[in-house]
């Protein structure tokens, strides 16, 4: 079945510094591919999204590319902040269904 | 504003004493689906919906009902909830297409005893 994962936490960055978070996925056929963010306290709230190979999704500075050829869609930010902190999920559904698959979480704090 | 509600946020209860979590949406959505959050295990998929009147499992089913008799509206049932119920749990809708983006409520953390 369809799956992710993504580079386990927690991330601890100084502000300014360059993000990476690893994702990687498994499904059939051409799944949309997603990142959500959830602040402390919060729900989800979509990040950035790619629905076909090679599209980028971008959003408040963060990035991330649809490979389809790594099956990756890793997820990016040249210089991130202090409100930047939270837990990112990167997610797919697969092109036949609207069933949603989450990774585990990446939980990321930025320091002053 | 376009939103999903969730209530309550917070739950404190027993077990086996029957509880129920309303879900609401005003987007109109076809779509509505059930999470819980688990640390280390992300989200996992309880149920969804994709109209009114139809409802399907997800991963982690057992344990929950689910209703949608009307298509804002799909409130989540724990006839008997247990310990390892305990969770975070996330309402979620969306328009039905393909890809489409999914809207989260705020949560609804449950604590049973």
């Amino acid at each position: 079945g369809n799956s992710v994962t993504q580079m386990e936490g927690p991330v601890t960055l100084s502000e300014e510094a360059f993000l990476t978070i690893n994702c990687t996925y498994t499904a059939t056929g051409y799944p949309s591919l997603f990142w959500y963010v959830q602040y402390p306290g919060e729900g989800l709230q979509l990040l950035l999204k790619a629905t076909k190979a090679d599209d980028k999704g971008s959003n408040k500075g963060f990035e991330a590319t649809y490979r389809k050829e790594t099956t990756s869609f890793h997820l990016e930010k040249g210089s991130v902040q202090v409100s930047d902190s939270a837990v990112y999920f990167c997610a797919l559904t697969s092109y036949n269904n609207n069933d949603m698959r989450f990774g585990a979480g990446t939980r990321l704090t930025v320091k002053p | 504003e376009a939103q999903v509600t969730q209530n309550p946020r917070y739950l404190i209860t027993v077990t086996g004493k029957k509880l129920t979590v309303t879900c609401s949406q005003n987007m109109n959505h076809e779509y509505m689906s059930w999470y819980r959050q688990d640390p280390g295990l992300g989200l996992r998929q309880i149920y969804y919906s994709m109209n009114v009147e139809v409802t399907d499992k997800g991963d982690v089913p057992e344990g929950y009902k689910v209703s949608r008799k009307e298509k804002r509206n799909f409130p989540l049932i724990l006839e008997s909830p247990s310990p390892n119920q305990t969770s975070l749990y996330f309402c979620a809708s969306s328009s039905g297409l393909l890809g489409d983006t999914q809207y989260f409520g705020p949560g609804t953390r449950l604590t049973v005893l």
